[in-house]
């Protein structure tokens, strides 16, 4: 389809381990934003990228989070070393220009063990 | 930070009854979106609004944003079933960064 595609769309991984999470945009657009939502909470906003840099990466709540984007398009998120309260749905969200509303995918659900 | 208070956190009504949530702030907002999300799905956004006063309607919703534009609230007329979902709003601060802040959400569940 035309929308954002994330993958996967549930991952279950043992303490510890390192999880890799992917965002596809719609095409042609060149703002990507990642967030985190907990149930009961609203949207934590982790990342923005413009192109393929990423003016603001004040939310990435450590430094076992990181992300990156290439080509313009694809954005994959990672946490390594992942602990139980990295549990929660991952969002990516993107956008024609950094100032337009934003377009969701349907997240990752990701349960640490 | 800018901080967007939405209310009620939680609401539960019968179809057909009519409703209003609201988003609040201190801060001045270039532009407001309201999203409705449903379980295990990503928000869709229903509508924008950019300038102070402005109403817009989709079917059954009426959005409006405050004159201020610090404000806004959502009415739902004659609410169905297949309104239940989180109702959130988010807005970018006037002159500040391109990331929105979202509210906590309204969550609404409308009974046969």
């Amino acid at each position: 389809g035309a929308g954002v595609s994330q993958s996967p769309s549930n991952k279950v991984t043992e303490k510890g381990k390192d999880v890799e999470l992917r965002c596809d945009p719609i095409s042609g657009h060149t703002a990507l934003y990642w967030y985190r939502q907990s149930l009961g909470q609203g949207l934590e906003f982790l990342i923005y990228f413009q192109g393929n840099s990423a003016p603001d990466k004040s939310g990435l709540p450590s430094d076992r989070f990181s992300a990156e984007r290439t080509g313009g398009s694809v954005s994959t998120l990672t946490i390594q070393r992942t602990q139980q309260e990295d549990s929660a749905v991952y969002l990516c969200a993107s956008s024609p220009a950094p100032d337009q509303p934003q377009h969701f995918g349907d997240g990752t659900r990701l349960s640490i063990l | 930070t800018q901080l967007l208070e939405q209310s009620p956190q939680f609401l539960s009504i019968q179809e057909g009854e009519n409703l209003t949530v609201y988003c609040n702030s201190s801060s001045v907002f270039s532009s407001l979106q309201w999203y409705r999300q449903e379980p295990g799905e990503g928000p869709v956004l229903l509508v924008t609004v950019v300038t102070g006063g402005e109403v817009k309607k989709l079917k059954r919703l009426t959005f409006q944003f405050g004159d201020a534009r610090k404000d806004s609230s959502l009415h739902i007329t004659a609410a169905q079933p297949g309104d239940t979902g989180l109702y959130l709003c988010a807005a970018r601060a006037s002159g500040g960064s391109y990331i929105p802040t979202f509210g906590r959400g309204t969550s609404l569940i409308v009974h046969p």
